[in-house]
């Protein structure tokens, strides 16, 4: 079965940084790109940016350019969405998905909160 | 860059009626790279149709998609009440790779 597994919530303070996880299996998680969506609280879906595991080669959208860091470890199937310094409006479910969005992760909840 | 933009905002219908929910690009793209997705409430996205008129697997054939120039349609027949939902045009192509319409609230009547 094809499927990408999400790290699990976090309740995370502002200036914290932090990764979550996703890791693909059932595929070959290599070739395949991998998007990261963001959903904040009742709004729609927006795209992050994307990475091909196979050689980490990165897009981001111009909203989430130096904000995020996207990265992969192609050896265990899994890519990384990472923050610095978060923010109480990164608040939001955090969704991987294969770039075709075929195939989507559980999604990971992230809370930025004082 | 490609904008999406959908209507109706909030379409009320009831069960058995037949849903059209429109997505407008802002430049031609080609409709190989616009797809559909279904969200419900505290759920992942869940893929329906990719290529703007291919059902992903394992969707039932009530649901239809088309294209016309920059205009995307997707058409629900018959409507089941597990179908009320948000719904979700995007495109994947050059500029930018990926994109999200501001999606489609289907509420029962």
């Amino acid at each position: 079965e094809v499927q990408l597994v999400q790290s699990g919530a976090e309740v995370k303070k502002p200036g914290e940084s932090l990764t979550i996880s996703c890791k693909g299996s059932g595929y070959n998680f290599a070739n395949n790109w991998i998007s990261w969506v963001r959903q904040m609280p009742g709004k729609g879906l927006e795209w992050m940016g994307r990475i091909y595991p196979g050689d980490s080669d990165t897009t981001y959208s111009p909203s989430f350019q130096g904000h995020v860091t996207i990265s992969a470890d192609k050896s265990i199937s899994t890519a990384y969405l990472q923050w610095d310094s978060l923010k109480a409006s990164d608040t939001a479910v955090y969704y991987c998905a294969r770039h075709s969005l075929d195939v989507w992760g559980q999604g990971t909840t992230v809370t930025v909160s004082s | 860059e490609i904008v999406l933009t959908q209507s109706p905002g909030t379409l009320s219908l009831s069960p058995g009626e037949t849903a059209t929910l429109s997505c407008r690009a802002s430049q031609y793209i080609s409709g190989g790279y616009i797809g559909w997705i279904q969200q419900k409430p505290g759920q992942a996205p869940r893929p329906l149709i990719y290529a703007a008129s291919t059902r992903a697997a394992g969707i039932p054939d009530r649901f239809s998609g088309s294209a016309s120039g920059t205009e995307f349609t997707l058409t629900i027949s018959r409507l089941e009440p597990e179908d009320f939902a948000v719904y979700y045009c995007r495109q994947f192509g050059a500029s930018p790779p990926c994109a999200f319409g501001q999606g489609t609230k289907l509420d029962i009547k």
